[in-house]
Order: structure tokens, then sequence, then C-alpha cells
């Protein structure tokens, strides 16, 4: 079972608020992943880091996201400006191998 | 980039019988399948996974099987029961550990008595 812990569970924001969530990984697990899941079930992956650097980005993320994995805090991705389209479930997972997901993020962008 | 296709939407079996989800991928560099289920208004839970070296993994009722030619793989729910309902995704991405997955867009099984 997973142990990747995620907060909140629910986000309700508007368009154009800065929208925050935070993962604390499993213990010992060096890479953490974030991933949206919209509601027709379509995965995209956002970025990921290894201890505190990020490993790999799609470009959405560069622009109008900023996430981080500082040391002895909770990794947070927050999105800048939110827009309509980024309602969805946001999934953190953290992996040594295998990736566990936490219980995600639903957020409403209203 | 990769793409995974999950070929059945939906799966409805009959308690006791096989469900079988097919996916296919298209990047030769794949290596690692897994799969995930997900219950109503819950996350993704790890179900059990295969890599490349090898073209069949059993994990207690659940068979994944691994066609590296046809770029296809699938899983079996042997013996179905009904907490087996649920979405059923699976994913793939290549060799480097901290690489993202690529995923299918799920298979939702039902289970009836």
């Amino acid at each position: 079972n997973s142990k990747v812990i995620q907060t909140p569970r629910y986000l309700v924001k508007g368009q154009g608020q800065k929208a925050k969530m935070r993962c604390i990984p499993e213990k010992g697990h060096p890479v953490v992943f974030w991933y949206q899941q919209n509601k027709n079930n379509e995965f995209k992956f956002l970025i990921n880091f290894q201890n505190q650097e990020v490993l790999q980005q799609i470009d959405m993320t560069e622009k109008r996201f900023s996430a981080e994995c500082p040391s002895n805090s909770p990794c947070s991705l927050e999105i800048q400006s939110s827009e309509a389209g980024d309602s969805a479930l946001y999934l953190c997972a953290s992996s040594l191998g295998e990736q566990y997901f936490g219980p995600g993020t639903r957020l409403t962008v209203l | 980039g990769e793409k995974v296709e999950q070929h059945e939407s939906t799966l409805s079996v009959r308690e006791g019988d096989s469900a079988v989800i097919n996916c296919t991928y298209t990047d030769t560099a794949s290596s690692y399948f897994p799969w995930y289920k997900q219950e109503a208004g819950k996350s993704l839970h790890f179900v059990i996974d295969i890599r490349s070296n090898v073209d069949r993994k059993q994990s207690q009722r659940l068979i994944v099987l691994l066609d590296k030619k046809a770029k296809r793989f699938s899983l079996h729910i042997t013996a179905t029961q009904p907490e087996d309902s649920a979405i059923y995704f699976c994913a793939a991405k290549g060799n480097n550990y901290a690489q993202g997955l690529t995923f299918g867009l799920g298979t939702r099984v039902s289970v009836f008595p």
C-alpha cells in the first residue's frame, strides 16, 4: 500500500488564482513525479525530481507551473494562474523502481 | 513520444470467469509495463508489472503477458471476484527509472454475480 501523502484532497479556485498542492513521498524514495489525470482519464506527466533537482518537465509545466522538492519539506506543485482547463486530479508518485501514487488533489477551477 | 493504446474501454465478466485487458505501445525502447487499479473516487493502486526481459509474470490471480515483437501486453484477471471491479490502467516507459509513465485510457471492469 502506498504511503505517499498528498494535501489538500480537494482544492477550489477561481480563474487566475494560484493553486498549490503538496506531496510527501514515501521515505527512501528518491524520485518524485507529478501527473495530471483529467476527467477523460487522460494522464499527463508534468514534472519529476530526484532529491531536490528537476529531472524532466513538459512545456506547460515550465510556463505556468512551479514545483519544488526541498529537503526536509513536502514537495509542492503550484499553478501560478489557474485556468478552467486545469481542473483535474493531480497525482504525486514516488519511486524506488515501481511508482506508488498518493490519493491525489482534485482541483476545480471555477 | 510513446503512445499506449488500451483496447477495451469496458469489460463485463461473470464472477469466477477471467477478464483480459489488452494494451499496445509504440516505442520499441519501452521496457517496463506496470498496471494500476483505480476504484471510484480513489487513487491509482499498483497491481503488477512486467519488464522486457520476461514474457510472463504471475502474482496470485493476476497474469501479465508481454509480446515484444507485437508491442503488446495484456493483463489477465483469473477467477474474478466482485472486488476486482474497478478501472484498470496499463502504462509503459523505458529503462530510465526516473522516466515518467505513459498511460492508456483505462478499462472499466465490472464483475457481476
